[in-house]
């Protein structure tokens, strides 16, 4: 099973930033937080990992609590092209990926 | 730098045929997993190479399904008989081995068992 909890669904307009919480209440301390988007009918997508600090790519920003239990992902200024789903996923470092039901962002103009 | 291929994009069998999935990791990554979403579900995991070593095969979900990476390059997964709960999106993802899973994920295959 998931070890995550996310809102099921999201909306956000375009140009606006998007903020996805993910819950992880039970996360260890070896586990990496990984966050992963599914556009329809393609294939998921990385986006960006963490351990404890916070972490910034071209794509979007993370931001873990202190006592990890949480993150946000933010996408700085969202597009159309941006909706998806969003999966937040905890991990150790051979484990394999447990996708959960994710987040459904769905920008609209 | 080509990214994960799988062929074919779109598979339609009738129940009790054979059908087989291939997918070509990137060049040079050792770990290829296979995972598969059915419709309304999760995306499920099935199992994971480490070149042509099959690491963890615990998601496979019955004998009816094989999964090959002979010389630890291409994968085949191979459905026989199918059933019509296989259907699905079967999806394939290679890594490098740098000690974490950053999967790269190729398009899938939709396979509709009739």
């Amino acid at each position: 099973d998931a070890k995550t909890t996310q809102p099921p669904s999201m909306d956000c307009a375009e140009g606006r930033a998007a903020n996805l919480p993910c819950n992880h209440s039970t996360i260890s301390g070896n586990e990496y937080v990984y966050w992963y988007r599914q556009i329809h009918s393609q294939g998921p997508q990385y986006i960006i990992h963490g351990l404890k600090n916070n972490e910034t790519n071209e794509m979007a920003s993370l931001i873990i609590t202190e006592d990890r239990k949480s993150s946000t992902l933010i996408l700085p200024h969202a597009t159309l092209r941006d909706t998806a789903v969003y999966y937040c996923i905890v991990s150790a470092n051979t484990d394999k990926l447990i996708f959960g039901t994710g987040t459904r962002l769905q920008v609209f103009p | 730098e080509a990214g994960v291929t799988q062929f074919p994009s779109h598979s339609v069998i009738e129940k009790g045929q054979t059908v087989t999935l291939r997918c070509d990791p990137i060049s040079g990554h050792d770990n290829l997993y296979w995972y598969r979403r059915v419709m309304g579900k999760e995306i499920k995991f099935l199992l994971h190479f480490v070149k042509e070593s099959k690491q963890d095969e615990s998601g496979m979900p019955n004998n009816r399904f094989l999964a090959e990476r002979t010389g630890g390059t291409y994968s085949t997964l191979k459905v026989q008989p199918a059933e019509l709960e296989d259907s699905g999106v079967y999806f394939c993802a290679s890594s490098q081995d740098r000690g974490i899973p950053l999967l790269f994920f190729g398009s899938g295959t939709q396979l509709s068992v009739l």
